[in-house]
């Protein structure tokens, strides 16, 4: 079945450590997304990207960053640099252009020790 | 930039109830996404509205477009230990698509037995 993969379910970050959090899809979609979810705020987009080799900052990419080296593929870290990690992160995709409903994986919860 | 808001925020209902779940925007909605989802986990996409007036149904679920295009509404009918969780709506922030998403804030529903 296709879908979007999200690993690990949950993590734990230790003060001034970097760590990734894993979206692979086999839904053959061009976009994919991160988001973060706080309780009563909804979902924040994190970062985006259209396309292989090309990704946008959404609206609270500070202390966090991505990679987009291959189409499966959209993995997020969260650096030192972000003072507030512990929330819930949602990784989604959709096709590309035009509006299109974008697919969520089931989330990975960071947590800091 | 374009925010929605969702009310009720939360909301217990008897099974066999019907309700009603509204998003309403502070600009036109070119895209209005309805999703729903269970506490820890992803997001499941219920359905998608376009055009000012539209209605869609799935189920028990029945999703509405206003013909100004500034606001949703989802009626649930006979509610159901099934439909217990989050919903939230989102809304496309271009006017040609282009992916980006703005979400709500949720409304959490319970259904007692």
């Amino acid at each position: 079945d296709g879908g979007i993969t999200q690993s690990p379910k949950y993590l734990f970050r230790k003060e001034g450590q970097n760590v990734t959090l894993s979206c692979e899809q086999n839904l053959n979609h061009d976009a994919m997304y991160w988001y973060r979810q706080d309780p009563g705020q909804g979902l924040r987009l994190i970062y985006y990207s259209q396309i292989v080799n090309d990704f946008q900052k959404g609206d609270i990419a500070e202390g966090y960053s991505v990679s987009r080296e291959k189409k499966e593929s959209f993995p997020l870290t969260v650096t030192s640099a972000q003072k507030n990690p512990t929330a819930f992160y949602l990784c989604a995709s959709s096709i590309s252009g035009g509006r299109q409903p974008q697919h969520f994986g089931d989330g990975t919860r960071l947590s800091i020790l | 930039s374009q925010e929605l808001e969702q009310s009720p925020q939360s909301l217990i209902v008897q099974e066999g109830k019907n309700l009603t779940i509204n998003c309403t925007s502070s600009k036109t909605l070119y895209g209005l996404y309805w999703y729903k989802q269970k506490y820890g986990e992803g997001l499941i996409f219920l359905m998608m509205l376009q055009k000012g007036g539209e209605e869609k149904s799935h189920e028990k679920i029945t999703a509405k477009l206003d013909e100004k295009k500034q606001q949703s509404s989802l009626h649930i009918t006979a509610s159901q230990p099934s439909h217990a969780g989050i919903y939230l709506c989102g809304a496309d922030t271009l006017t040609g698509g282009g992916n980006k998403l703005t979400f709500g804030t949720g409304t959490q529903l319970k259904v007692e037995l």
